[in-house]
């Protein structure tokens, strides 16, 4: 079946370091892929998606792009802010399915 | 305009208590999904509605679970004879016409605690 893999975490960087948190994906089809981030003590809202091969997603300063050859979507910043600290869920949906399935999170610090 | 709300936003019951989990999609949204959050399994789907139809209910975990969707709207998840493993945030998220490409917009959960 279709599953999403993250990186372990958790990541902790200073500030104004580079960020890349890799996820990579198994799916029939032509999927949509979404990265969701929840705050602290917030609720999961969508950061970035991108619903077809080449395309870039951006929001925020982050960027992913879905790179069929390599089944990945990792999720790129070139200078993190203590703002960011959270956790970001790489999630995909298959194009004859309802749902969204989750990679296992990935739960990054920064630090002043 | 208002996003997903869910209520109550916390619940601590006793095993073998039933308890009704509330959502309230966005206005005009047709497709509704619930989620489970919890430590050991991350996040996981649970049913997704078209309407008030189910088409897709393979995330129930058991027949104590069950959910409904009355005039297009508001759900109610179900969980009867609660067990210890079912403590968990429960979310909701709703999306406009449930197509693969939307964006799922997602409540504030509720936290059940079952003792």
């Amino acid at each position: 079946g279709d599953s999403v893999t993250q990186m372990e975490g958790p990541v902790t960087l200073s500030e104004e370091a580079f960020l890349t948190i890799n996820c990579t994906y198994t799916a029939t089809g032509y999927p949509s892929l979404f990265w969701y981030v929840q705050y602290p003590g917030e609720g999961l809202q969508l950061l970035l998606k991108a619903t077809k091969a080449d395309d870039k997603g951006s929001n925020k300063g982050f960027e992913a792009t879905y790179r069929k050859e390599t089944t990945s979507f990792h999720l790129e910043k070139g200078s993190v802010q203590v703002s960011d600290s959270a956790v970001y869920f790489c999630a995909l949906r298959g194009s004859n399915t309802g749902k969204l399935i989750f990679g296992q999170g990935t739960t990054l610090q920064v630090k002043p | 305009g208002a996003g997903v709300s869910q209520s109550p936003s916390n619940k601590v019951t006793e095993k073998g208590k039933d308890v009704e989990l509330r959502c309230d999609p966005i206005s005009g949204h047709t497709a509704l999904y619930w989620y489970r959050q919890s430590l050991g399994q991350g996040l996981e789907f649970l049913i997704y509605f078209q309407g008030n139809s189910a088409p897709d209910k393979s995330g129930l975990p058991s027949d104590r679970f069950s959910a409904e969707r009355t005039g297009g709207s508001v759900s109610t998840l179900t969980i009867q004879r609660t067990q210890q493993e079912d403590s968990a945030v429960y979310l909701c998220a709703s999306s406009p016409t449930g197509t693969s490409k939307e964006t799922q917009y997602f409540g504030p959960g509720t936290r059940l605690l079952v003792l």
